[in-house]
């Protein structure tokens, strides 16, 4: 059975950091692409950033470039998401997602149950 | 880029059948997109890819209710003999230069 367990949210400071875990199972890790998506409180999805198999080439949407860092650990089967310079608008739950056709950006197959990032001083 | 829209909104009632919308920006007509289910305060849920003609492949466990069908821009999902548990949002998402959401539409069960 396929699992996308996130953690490492909670409340951090506006300009502060704070890296999220997802940690993976039931799966080859190491053969899919993997994404971040986030959802405000109240809103909708909206996609964050995606990593390839190998780490090698990763994108971000325009509103965390620079400020956020996907990468992965295939030998921890491991995706992860650093953010730096929070702001209030990056309050959201974010949610670790497997590619569906697993060697390209395309759609997502498999969800994480979500962790709560709250940004707020 | 390509924009998805759907309505924020449907409604029926248990038992019948409902059909939600997600329409294609011009000059898109040929994207497939996917369906995702997300029923209150929990993670999204993968339903389906839905191509241009109408094929589509489901996720693991999604029960024969839930169909989807195509037509020009317009990409339908389909759930019959609705159950409470079907009360959810319904995202639809396509991909290409960019990753895309509509919106979303919320599905009460009446």
């Amino acid at each position: 059975e396929v699992q996308l367990v996130e953690s490492g949210g909670g409340l951090v400071q506006p300009g502060g950091s704070l890296r999220l875990s997802c940690a993976a199972s039931g799966f080859t890790f190491s053969n899919y692409w993997m994404h971040w998506v986030r959802q405000a409180p109240g809103k909708g999805l909206v996609w964050v950033s995606r990593i390839n198999i190998d780490g090698s080439r990763t994108k971000y949407a325009d509103s965390v470039m620079g400020r956020f860092t996907i990468s992965r650990d295939n030998a921890k089967n491991t995706l992860y998401l650093h953010m730096k310079s929070l702001r209030a608008e990056d309050t959201a739950v974010y949610y670790c997602a497997r590619d569906g056709r697993g060697d390209y950006e395309t759609y997502f197959d498999y969800w994480g149950q979500g962790s709560l990032v709250t940004v707020s001083s | 880029q390509v924009v998805l829209t759907q309505s924020p909104s449907a409604s029926a009632s248990l038992g019948d059948s409902v059909r939600l919308t997600c329409t294609l920006s011009s000059g898109h007509s040929n994207y497939a997109i996917a369906w995702h289910q997300q029923q209150p305060e929990k993670g999204p849920r993968y339903l389906m890819k839905l191509e241009s003609d109408g094929s589509h492949s489901k996720g693991d466990g999604i029960p024969d209710r839930f169909s989807g069908s195509s037509s020009g821009a317009e990409r339908d999902l389909t759930i019959s003999s609705l159950q409470s548990e079907d009360e959810a949002d319904y995202y639809c998402q396509t991909w290409g230069s960019d990753i895309v959401f509509g919106g979303g539409t919320k599905l009460t069960v009446l």
